[in-house]
């Protein structure tokens, strides 16, 4: 069983509509968690940043953290076609090492 | 500034032959971290250095695959000899102060036939 768990998609939305996106882990270790998106044939792009449970909004995106279930999402309000990507979790413990989910590819349609 | 340079952009070797990437980081970056992404396993750490310093390897798949950094502005990942299954896209990433922001290069994209 992988340490991250993420559904690879493809998730079609139209434009405009609410996306949710979500990983859940087995390490009960993991306390700093990010999403990273990445655009075709690019390098992935931080996008969000936690510390242990909560919630934290950016402008359209929220990010989600519950420890108790070892799950973290994030949410993109009114999607643009320019929203899609695939979208990356990652996590990690006190190393420096992250653990990235295998990513979630989101189209958007105009 | 440019960001993290990686190259060669494409790379398309024979199997046995000698593979050498590079990357140049952030200036003031001291984390360096070597990732490698396929459709099968994802993105994974292969490993990372600090102030040039490497300190997790554990990720290297096996003694085919080296990486230097002989100082701050440069690094290399090599594979000798390459085979097949190395085909990938490798990237570099770094960090520096907020060691989660790791800012990515642009990739290699890596073709041994």
């Amino acid at each position: 069983q992988k340490e991250v768990e993420q559904d690879p998609g493809p998730l079609s939305v139209p434009e405009g509509a609410i996306v949710s996106l979500n990983c859940t882990y087995s390490n009960s270790a993991f306390q700093y968690f990010m999403w990273y998106r990445q655009y075709s044939r690019k390098g992935p792009e931080l996008l969000m940043y936690t510390y242990s449970s909560g919630n934290k909004e950016d402008g359209r995106f929220t990010a989600q953290v519950d420890k108790s279930s070892k799950y973290i999402s994030l949410f993109i309000r009114d999607s643009q076609p320019s929203d899609s990507a695939t979208y990356l979790c990652a996590m990690r413990d006190s190393s420096y090492k992250l653990i990235f989910g295998s990513g979630t590819r989101l189209l958007v349609r105009p | 500034d440019a960001g993290v340079i990686q190259s060669p952009r494409h790379e398309v070797t024979e199997m046995g032959q000698e593979v050498t990437l590079r990357c140049k980081p952030i200036s003031g970056h001291d984390y360096l971290f070597w990732y490698r992404q396929t459709m099968m396993r994802g993105l994974e750490l292969l490993i990372y250095f600090n102030n040039n310093v490497p300190i997790d390897d554990s990720g290297m798949p096996e003694d085919r695959f080296s990486a230097k950094m002989p100082n701050a502005s440069f690094s290399t990942l090599k594979i000798q000899p390459s085979e097949p299954r190395d085909s990938a896209v490798y990237f570099c990433a770094t960090s520096g102060g907020a060691v989660d922001t790791q800012y990515f290069g642009p990739g290699t994209r890596l073709t041994v036939l």
